[in-house]
């Protein structure tokens, strides 16, 4: 077990729905990370949130959005949902940063578009 | 920003034998090199990591070694076994930033 959380494991949805997925990182990391995984591709960084505020942005579309609060938990919001967008969504988080710490990651969301 | 390319994309060995991936990099400034393996619908998880003020580290059957001269660092598993079979993914990041990953190598060991 990692100490990262994903809820849900799994989602199926259909096209021009919205879904939120959630991220609890590790006890004590600031840094959240997003990725999206589709079948037989590699991790595609979306964005990355540090104690509170974006700190990076990926190749994110206009239709997803994320927020950390402040209790450090992570959303990912997916919206206007198309077949495409079908993948496994991970969440990562690290120490912060201002240091090389270790990404752990949460299961990953599976999240089907029908 | 960052680009990291990961090659071979696929790799197959014969049980017992060695195994490299190699990663390039494009930012002088990445200073963490880690490598996640993958297995089937599961999470990515940790199997070693290098800094940049190392050039080589060992942990049992795995070592990675890092050029920072020429911006390339390998994964390197000696004594494969079937359960090294994996998706194998190399990255980079400077000061904790986002990690970049590479395309990932799915290595396939065979009896």
């Amino acid at each position: 077990d990692s100490g990262v959380t994903q809820t849900p494991k799994h989602l199926i949805t259909a096209t021009g729905q919205r879904v939120t997925l959630r991220c609890s990182p590790r006890s004590g990391d600031l840094s959240v990370y997003w990725y999206q995984q589709s079948l037989d591709q590699g991790l595609q960084f979306l964005i990355q949130y540090y104690n509170g505020e974006e700190r990076a942005k990926g190749n994110i579309l206009e239709r997803f959005s994320a927020q950390q609060f402040p209790d450090l938990h992570s959303e990912l919001n997916l919206s206007s949902l198309e077949l495409g967008d079908s993948a496994l969504y991970f969440c990562a988080s690290s120490g912060g940063t201002g240091s090389d710490t270790e990404a752990f990651f949460g299961q990953g969301t599976r999240l089907t578009v029908v | 920003g960052e680009n990291v390319e990961q090659h071979p994309s696929t790799l197959s060995v014969q049980e017992g034998d060695s195994a490299v991936i190699k990663c390039t990099y494009s930012d002088s400034a990445s200073n963490y090199f880690p490598w996640y393996k993958q297995e089937l619908g599961k999470r990515p998880q940790l199997i070693i990591d290098i800094r940049s003020n190392v050039g080589e580290k060992k942990d049992q059957r795995i070592a990675v070694t890092l050029n920072k001269t020429a911006k390339h660092f390998s994964l390197h598993i000696t004594e494969t076994q079937p359960e090294d079979s994996a998706v194998y993914f190399c990255a980079a990041s400077k000061g904790g930033n986002k990690l970049t990953f590479g395309t990932g190598t799915q290595l396939k060991v065979e009896l």
